[in-house]
């Protein structure tokens, strides 16, 4: 089944500052790849995503880059507020679109 | 609010009990998930219903089943309950081929 890693585990950043979060994929079928914010106490939320025919998509201060070849995806968020604080998921899916999740980024963001 | 609301958001018990879950979907969504979170093992997915048929497994052990009934909720039944199964357990729900809409969990803690 799919397998994805994701790194680093916390990130801590200055309000202001950029943050990377990085994840890889292992089934070369996946085709769909969301992103999840988890605030403290609530589910996980999909703040953007992006399919396997489309390299790159940017949500205002949020941006998802894929490389398919080297089967990784990444997060970048610019401009980071405190209210960016959260965990953060990265996930894979194909055709079953039930996707497999990253271990979560804990993101810091120090005012 | 994501529209699935999942109960009860707390539950204590002793090991060898047995607790049930309920969860309602988004109005109009027919594929229900369940998920289960722990600090060392990230999110997991157990199984999916879809119109009141099981449509996929996940790492959902024997001592666990789900149904989901004609009004589309959905129940996640957790049996000889060990210390270990001490989680939060995220139901969600989809439209077909859409993203996942998590509820707010339901902390389980096993005694």
């Amino acid at each position: 089944g799919e397998n994805v890693e994701q790194h680093p585990s916390t990130l801590s950043v200055q309000e202001g500052d950029s943050a990377v979060i990085k994840c890889t994929y292992s089934d070369s079928a996946s085709n769909y790849f969301p992103w999840y914010k988890q605030e403290l106490g609530k589910g996980p939320q999909l703040i953007i995503d992006i399919r396997s025919n489309v390299g790159e998509k940017k949500d205002q201060r949020i941006a998802v880059t894929l490389n398919k070849t080297a089967k990784h995806f990444s997060l970048h968020i610019t401009e980071t507020q405190p209210e960016d604080s959260a965990v953060y998921f990265c996930a894979a899916s194909g055709g079953s679109y039930i996707p497999t999740f990253g271990r979560g980024t804990s993101l810091i963001v120090h005012p | 609010d994501s529209g699935v609301t999942q109960t009860p958001k707390h539950l204590i018990t002793a090991t060898g009990q047995r607790v049930t879950l309920r969860c309602s979907p988004r109005s109009g969504d027919l594929s229900v998930y369940w998920y289960q979170q722990s600090l060392d093992q990230g999110l997991q997915f157990l199984i999916q219903y879809y119109n009141g048929e099981e449509r996929a497994k996940g790492n959902i052990l024997e001592r666990f089943s789900a149904q989901q009934f004609p009004d589309l909720h959905s129940e996640l039944n957790l049996s000889s309950l060990e210390l270990g199964d001490s989680a939060l357990y995220f139901c969600a729900s989809s439209p077909p081929a859409g993203e996942l809409f998590f509820g707010e969990g339901s902390r389980l803690t096993v005694l």
